[in-house]
């Protein structure tokens, strides 16, 4: 089975806090992807990752940014953390045609 | 327009029923069509996947996808109280070599025993 681990369930933060939520995956997947999740706007691509080193921005990048040092990591970065970033945030790998998720990070930023 | 529309619900039925839940899209370059069901405060599961028009099916669950009309569906047969959950559907499309996923918003199905 295809794992995904995210390193927080829950995680509340400060505004104008650097925060980091990290994602690793098992299978030796290419692909990585990060998505928030918020009521009434569904899932939306913030950035992935289709090889070490390698990052492409999703659709809602703005106030983001991504590490992937290794294969089976894919970190991202929010610089100054604002109110408007609280949301349930999803990893996601894919060695081929379908992704799998972690179980989300619900971050709260006060 | 949203390239995936979905009901959002929330759709409410007895224990026992068969359910239906429907995407339209308006992209046809879409490819792989997938079904994901997602529990409260939980990352989203991959339920089912298909790639040509036609059914698909595992289990109580049957998968189905209308290229000519841009409408798949997700039918649950003999629901049961452990199917409520939030269901998305997702479409994929290959842009500039990556592939991508587009997500329906969900909609949010509860079995009542």
């Amino acid at each position: 089975d295809v794992k995904v681990t995210q390193s927080s369930r829950y995680l509340v933060k400060r505004t104008g806090e650097k925060v980091f939520l990290e994602c690793v995956q098992d299978m030796d997947h290419e692909n990585m992807f990060w998505y928030r999740q918020d009521p009434g706007l569904g899932l939306r691509l913030i950035y992935f990752s289709y090889d070490v080193k390698m990052k492409e921005k999703g659709d809602i990048p703005e106030g983001y940014s991504v590490s992937r040092e290794k294969k089976e990591r894919f970190s991202l970065i929010l610089e100054s953390a604002s109110t408007n970033q609280t949301s349930m945030y999803l990893c996601a790998s894919s060695g081929g045609q379908l992704q799998y998720f972690g179980p989300g990070t619900r971050l709260t930023v006060t | 327009q949203k390239e995936v529309e979905q009901d959002p619900g929330p759709l409410s039925v007895p224990e026992g029923a068969i359910v239906s839940l429907n995407c339209t899209y308006s992209n046809s370059a879409f490819q792989y069509f997938m079904w994901y069901r997602q529990y409260s405060r939980k990352g989203p599961e991959l339920l089912m996947y298909t790639y040509s028009s036609g059914n698909k099916e595992d289990g109580r669950f049957t998968a189905q996808v209308d290229k000519s009309s841009k409408y798949i569906s997700l039918f649950i047969r003999d629901s049961q109280p452990s199917d409520s959950a939030t269901y998305l559907c997702a479409m994929r499309q290959i842009i500039q070599g990556a592939q991508k996923l587009v997500f329906g918003q969900g909609t949010r199905l509860t079995i009542n025993p």
